[in-house]
């Protein structure tokens, strides 16, 4: 069985631009979560969706999008980029409890 | 909201030694899954375990909740054993809350 994908798995990008990450959960999971992962420190959660709905939110600005489509990928959209945003961007999907990760897009804003 | 604490932040050890990696917890959790990072930055499942006792192969984990912590032990390690451990806790809807990491190197 195919684990969670995500794409790119690497991305440059310069200051002020927008990024959008792909993310494709492990089939028959409808829960998708993003983290972000800056060098040296553990994953910080951004969004939850299910069933294409946002059930949670964490502490990141408005530059911060996501959505679900109906067969239950997922996308992470980041407007303005800043330097600060590099980082490793995480997927995970869920069918109840356990979250599998994907292998992640390296993220480097210049 | 919830603290997570690991220790060691960081451990040494020569292929065949065994450890024992703690995560401590400052408030009631669902869940909670242990993950190594390997260098390439893939998160492994290890165990999910919110309580009592889980063993796979040379590794096996414990969880308290009652005393809010958990405990992940290696045995008689490898270098592939390299990389990153987290634990992560899960307090509401599939939001996890990462711990600090213990970065573990196993030398040959």
């Amino acid at each position: 069985d195919a684990g969670v994908t995500q794409s790119p798995t690497h991305l440059i990008k310069t200051r002020g631009q927008h990024v959008t990450l792909r993310c494709s959960p492990i089939s028959g999971h409808k829960s998708v979560s993003w983290y972000q992962q800056v060098l040296g420190q553990g994953p910080q959660f951004i969004f939850q969706y299910y069933e294409k709905e946002e059930r949670g939110r964490g502490n990141f600005p408005d530059r911060f999008s996501a959505r679900q489509f109906p067969n239950y990928s997922s996308e992470l959209n980041v407007n303005a980029l800043l330097l600060g945003d590099s980082a490793l961007y995480l997927c995970a999907s869920s069918q109840i409890e356990t979250q599998y990760f994907g292998p992640g897009t390296r993220l480097l804003v210049l | 909201g919830i603290q997570v604490e690991q220790s060691p932040p960081d451990l040494i050890l020569q292929e065949g030694a065994n450890s024992t990696l703690r995560c401590n917890f400052s408030d009631s959790v669902n869940n909670l899954q242990w993950f190594h990072q390997n260098p390439w930055g893939q998160l492994i499942n290890l165990f999910y375990i919110p309580s009592g006792t889980k063993q796979n192969g040379r590794l096996s984990a414990t969880t308290v909740a009652t005393e809010r912590y958990s405990l992940l032990y290696i045995s008689s390690s490898q270098t592939t054993d390299s990389g990153v451990y987290f634990c992560a806790v899960n307090t509401g809807f599939q939001k996890l809350v990462f711990g600090t990491g213990t970065r573990l190197l196993v030398s040959p």
